[in-house]
């Protein structure tokens, strides 16, 4: 199994831009969380979904951030407008009901100017 | 919710000496605690995890105890070597819905 898969792996963009990050969890696995890794507040989780249904995303810091998971085998996390203090690394990760381990991928390397 | 903190944020030791990182958590009902190693610039990867009916678990020169009592559990790190040079995080879950709350962070340097 190739993992976890996130694209693109580094996005730099323009404050006010649309930002759109892309996961692919490991197939057969049924949860699916997303991330954001800064220095100052470490890792935060966002959002997460069970078999496509989102359960909690308590941790979606504004309206600007949406995250949809159309089908098992993909997820997007959006920034609509994007703004400089969402500069982070978000990762996402993916982990099968009945196991404890969460599998994390590459990540995504957000600069926005 | 739950609230895990962790101890100490930076720790430099010897190769070959031991390295030992603390964290607390909050929520009684917590019942399982993994522990991720990041290198620089790559991911959070699993290295040992324990449930709260085991008070502690080994894996060659790494080892996790737990005390639930006392809400805090440690990662134990023997014979370190320079590829042990990383950020390690511990985290708390209840379980039920997999959420992990994450502690900060310890930077570990391993001396040549």
């Amino acid at each position: 199994d190739a993992g976890v898969i996130q694209s693109p792996r580094h996005e730099v963009t323009e404050m006010g831009q649309e930002v759109t990050l892309r996961c692919k969890p490991i197939s057969g696995h049924d949860y699916l969380f997303w991330y954001r890794q800064t220095m100052m507040r470490g890792l935060e989780l966002l959002i997460y979904f069970n078999n496509n249904v989102p359960i909690d995303d308590s941790g979606m810091p504004e309206d600007r951030f949406s995250a949809k998971m159309p089908n098992a085998s993909f997820s997007t996390l959006k920034i609509q407008p994007s703004e400089p203090r969402d500069s982070a690394v978000y990762f996402c990760a993916s982990l099968e009901r009945g196991e404890d381990t969460q599998y994390f991928g590459p990540g995504t390397r957000l600069t926005v100017l | 919710g739950e609230n895990v903190e962790q101890h100490p944020s930076t720790l430099s030791v010897q190769e070959g000496d031991s390295a030992v990182i603390k964290c607390t958590y909050s929520d009684s009902a917590s019942n399982y605690f993994p522990w991720y190693k990041q290198e620089l610039g790559k991911r959070p990867q699993l290295i040992i995890d324990i449930r709260s009916n085991v008070g502690e678990k080994k894996d060659q020169r790494i080892a996790v105890t737990l005390n639930k009592t006392a809400k805090h559990f440690s990662l134990h790190i023997t014979e370190t070597q320079p590829e042990d040079s990383a950020v390690y995080f511990c985290a708390a879950s209840i379980g039920v819905d997999y959420k992990l709350s994450f502690g900060a962070g310890t930077t570990v340097t391993v001396r040549a």
